[in-house]
């Protein structure tokens, strides 16, 4: 099977930039797309293809991609940004069109 | 404004068929231009996606239950179903349908609210 590694776990203060990495030995061919989950909803798409922000999501949510690994950053974290963020991409053979990071809790202390 | 809705028993009995129900609306499910989804997330647990349909019939499973899922339409119903055979405990989760636009990108733009599967008996 194909994998997607996250940290577990991540905590930022208040207005401090916050850096969820995802990594995959597919990704230097594969776009990642992040999610944002609050408790008891539906994700919400924040990042796509890599670095692209859907309409609607603050420009504080950016996305990068550095070969194996991609990272979320949120600069200037606010409270309302605690949530579990998801990668999402796939792996190069087309075995696994969607496969999911296993989440990052971020907490903002 | 696209609007996707699960709904479905809350209880199945181990080694029954979970079946399940995303209604569309704001939307044809006939387009074209869009692949649906059945997405599953264990209690305080991450997301799996379980497979995908498109239009033309194309279906794709998750490989790891690919035996035993079914993913169809009812396109006079403008709905999406999710058949899980033999399930087990492990099947608990909240089941989500969503939507992928076509194209090069895979991405879920929209989502359903999600509902609660219990296997127990």
């Amino acid at each position: 099977s194909y994998e997607l590694t996250q940290p577990p776990s991540v905590s930022v203060s208040p207005g401090q930039t916050a850096r969820i990495t995802c990594s995959g030995d597919a990704l230097p061919k594969q776009y990642a797309y992040w999610y944002q989950q609050k408790p008891g909803q539906a994700p919400v798409l924040v990042i796509y293809k890599d670095t692209e922000r859907p309409s609607g999501i603050p420009e504080r949510f950016s996305g990068s991609n550095s070969g194996t690994t991609v990272t979320l950053t949120i600069s200037g974290v606010q409270a309302e940004d605690e949530a579990d963020y998801y990668c999402q991409s796939a792996d190069s053979s087309g075995t696994y069109p969607v496969v999911f990071g296993g989440g990052t809790k971020l907490t903002v202390l | 404004q696209v609007q996707l809705q699960e709904s479905g028993p809350g209880l199945v009995k181990p080694s029954q068929t979970l079946s399940l129900i995303c209604t569309v609306s704001g939307g044809s499910i006939s387009s074209g231009s869009y692949y649906w989804s059945w997405i599953r997330q264990p209690a305080g647990k991450g997301l799996e996606w379980i497979g995908r349909f498109y239009i033309s019939g194309i279906t794709n499973y998750n490989p790891s239950l690919k035996s035993r899922v079914t993913i169809s339409v009812d396109t006079s119903k403008n709905q999406l179903s999710l058949k899980l055979s033999s399930v087990t405990a492990a099947d608990t989760a909240v089941f989500y349908c969503a939507r992928t636009p076509v194209g090069p990108e895979y991405y879920f733009d929209y989502w359903g609210q999600g509902t609660l599967v219990t296997v127990s008996s």
